[in-house]
């Protein structure tokens, strides 16, 4: 059973900085993977998508890195601002024959003035 | 487009009711998923549909819930009847030709059973 696991829970740095936050899964025969934002009351925003092919990509601030065979994925923020303070969820998908996704719980992250 | 509209954005019942929550999709995306946050579980898939047709609904919990889509533009997820541990936040999304691409989220249904 594929099982996503995200850590920290929770991340608080100061505004600049540069972060990285942390997706492991214990199968590695996944479909693609990811990352979402999901601001609070809100629905979730998907902010970058990894084949299984793929070693990464990038969407302005963003990097996203897969390494598939050892199940894991990062999510690359560079020079944080306040307004990126939400929380980031990955997901995985198993297969193309199938639409589900598998979420871990989450990074809630702050990034203070 | 006014991306994914879910409604109710609140919804509080007694133990025992029936709850029905609605969602309508982007106009032209053909898969359309429903998904429950909670704290305790995270965000689990339910059921979703491609092309008004149900393909998965092995996340549904029990018998209690039921999930329907008429028609392209329309979906609802029925809880009957309703219980305290169904408090949650259900989300619906949608996508277009391929459930990885252009996934958009509504905003999301917060359920509160007393």
């Amino acid at each position: 059973k594929q099982e996503v696991t995200q850590i920290p829970a929770a991340l608080s740095v100061p505004e600049g900085e540069n972060l990285v936050l942390n997706c492991s899964f214990t199968d590695s025969a996944i479909y693609n993977l990811q990352w979402f934002r999901q601001d609070p009351g809100k629905g979730l925003t998907s902010l970058l998508l990894i084949q299984s092919s793929q070693r990464e990509q990038t969407s302005g601030r963003l990097n996203a890195s897969l390494d598939k065979s050892s199940g894991r994925s990062t999510l690359y923020i560079a020079a944080s601002q306040p307004g990126d303070s939400a929380t980031y969820l990955c997901a995985v998908r198993r297969s193309s024959n199938t639409g589900k996704l598998i979420f871990g719980q989450g990074t809630t992250l702050q990034v203070k003035p | 487009d006014a991306g994914v509209i879910q409604s109710p954005r609140h919804e509080v019942t007694e133990m025992g009711q029936e709850v029905t929550l609605r969602c309508k999709p982007i106009s032209g995306h053909d898969y359309l998923f429903w998904y429950r946050q909670t704290m305790m579980r995270g965000l689990e898939l339910l059921i979703y549909f491609n092309n008004n047709v149900p393909i998965d609904d092995s996340g549904m919990p029990e018998d209690r819930f039921s999930a329907k889509m008429p028609n392209a533009s329309f979906s609802t997820l029925k809880i009957q009847p309703s219980e305290p541990r169904d408090s949650a936040v259900y989300f619906c999304a949608s996508s277009f030709r391929d459930p990885s691409y252009g996934y958009t989220f509504g905003s999301g249904t917060r359920l509160t059973v007393v």
